[in-house]
């Protein structure tokens, strides 16, 4: 059975610090996604990695697929209050499996 | 962009109500899907379809049916709400089956 564990499960963290949330499997995968959800929404996609020591930028976040494709993580430089949310994994080959997420919270 | 539509942002219901809970995809995707997400518990998937009128049961399909007689609609309906059915219910996507899934803004259903 597939599973995807993400850690740490809640963190909170002044204003333009550095932080880097996980996500690991012990199953390779053959990509996987990051999503971002506020409080009261749906997850919203932010982006799929496919190959193994793939780096993804999207503006202040950086994300990195592990070279065996069995997990990845996201990095948030100087993080913003908007940044504010709970961050989920998914991967998965005949049905999608979500980790449990990483709740963030930026204190300004 | 995807675009998935929930017709309802909150609903209050009695126990032992019937409940429908509608959705909408305007990208021509195959497959829906209905999940429920509770804290500490992630999301489950509750149903889902990879054609019209067929479904599928996910991880936790007691309690509740779906419909799809329409390819961009999916409906979720609880037959007889129980207060244990009170969460967060997130509609979703995806153009081929294992691909990446695209969700709605999600319905608050409160059973009391």
């Amino acid at each position: 059975t597939q599973l995807l564990e993400q850690s740490p499960q809640f963190l909170s963290i002044q204003e333009g610090e550095n932080l880097t949330v996980y996500c690991n499997s012990s199953s390779v995968f053959s990509s996987l996604q990051w999503y971002r959800q506020e409080p009261g929404e749906g997850p919203v996609l932010l982006v799929t990695v496919v190959t193994g020591g793939e780096v993804k930028k999207l503006k202040r976040l950086t994300f990195q697929f592990g070279d065996a494709r069995k997990d990845s993580s996201l990095h948030i430089t100087a993080a913003q209050p908007g940044d504010t949310g709970l961050y989920l994994c998914a991967g998965g080959e005949d049905k999608i499996i979500f980790g449990k997420g990483t709740r963030l919270h930026i204190l300004p | 962009d995807v675009k998935v539509t929930q017709s309802s942002r909150y609903l209050v219901k009695r126990t032992g109500e019937k409940v429908f809970l509608e959705c909408v995809q305007d990208m021509d995707h195959e497959n829906m899907f209905w999940y429920r997400q509770d804290p500490g518990l992630g999301l489950r998937l509750i149903y889902f379809s990879y054609d019209v009128k067929m479904k599928e049961k996910g991880d936790i399909p007691e309690g509740y049916s779906v419909s799809r007689e329409k390819k961009e609609r999916f409906s979720l309906i609880l037959e007889s709400a129980s207060t244990n059915q009170t969460s967060m219910y997130l509609c979703a996507s995806s153009l081929i089956w294992g691909n990446t899934i695209y969700f709605g803004e999600g319905s608050w259903l409160t059973v009391v």
